[in-house]
């Protein structure tokens, strides 16, 4: 299968641990995101990139949020001295752009965080 | 700003129609998605409609588009138990610059026997 790959798909941490999540998009795919959602809410959008280049990121990516993609290929989101309100489903998704502004997302299956 | 809107809970007996309906406010939205999530999966993009046309037929889907009116509907026929999951609606602003999608809360299709 060569989707979207996260991984851990759980995570449980204490309070204030750093966490790392890391995503492997579908390989031909130059745009990667990271969304956040969290129960009965849809994914909310917090950061993507274009091959390595960080291109956006949401006021939600507070500074202890960092995403990196190093070489356009695989990507990490790293969230530091997390809090109890970090708890949610963390998505990834990746694309490809082309002539089309057609966006289609794949997602990944998520990665679930609990902050205790 | 950017809001897309979902009723929250939808239930239909197998064998029927479901529409599920959404409101969204970016007039320059250039794409507009369906997406169905199944309990502890990611989400799955099932189709999407650009802005220039008011409906795409898609087997048992059919996205009708009201771009005057800002409204999105998925009609699913024959509705089956596999059905059963959250659908979102997304759209996609009218801008390059920033491709993020936007999405609602999701809508909850549960399926009456």
């Amino acid at each position: 299968d060569t989707g979207v790959s996260q991984d851990p798909r759980h995570k449980i941490t204490k309070r204030g641990q750093n966490v790392t999540f890391r995503c492997d998009p579908i390989s031909e795919h130059n745009r990667l995101y990271w969304y956040r959602q969290t129960l009965g809410q849809g994914p909310e959008f917090l950061t993507y990139f274009q091959n390595e280049a960080q291109l956006e990121k949401s006021r939600l990516l507070s500074d202890r949020f960092s995403a990196e993609r190093p070489k356009g290929s695989f990507s990490t989101l790293e969230i530091q001295r997390t809090e109890q309100g970090d708890s949610a489903m963390y998505l990834c998704a990746s694309s490809s752009t082309g002539a089309s502004t057609n966006e289609k997302l794949f997602f990944g299956s998520g990665t679930q965080l609990s902050v205790l | 700003g950017e809001d897309v809107e979902q009723s929250l809970f939808l239930s239909v007996r197998e064998g029927d129609s479901s529409v599920i309906n959404c409101t969204y406010t970016d007039s320059s939205s250039t794409y507009l998605y369906w997406y169905k999530q199944e309990p502890g999966a990611g989400l799955q993009l099932l189709t999407y409609i650009f802005s220039n046309m008011d409906m795409k037929q898609d087997q048992r889907l059919t996205v009708l588009l009201n771009k005057k009116d800002k409204h999105l509907s998925l009609r699913i026929a024959d509705t089956q138990t596999g059905d059963s999951a959250i659908y979102f609606c997304a759209e996609s602003p009218g801008y390059s610059s920033a491709s993020k999608i936007i999405f609602g809360s999701g809508t909850r299709l549960s399926i009456r026997p």
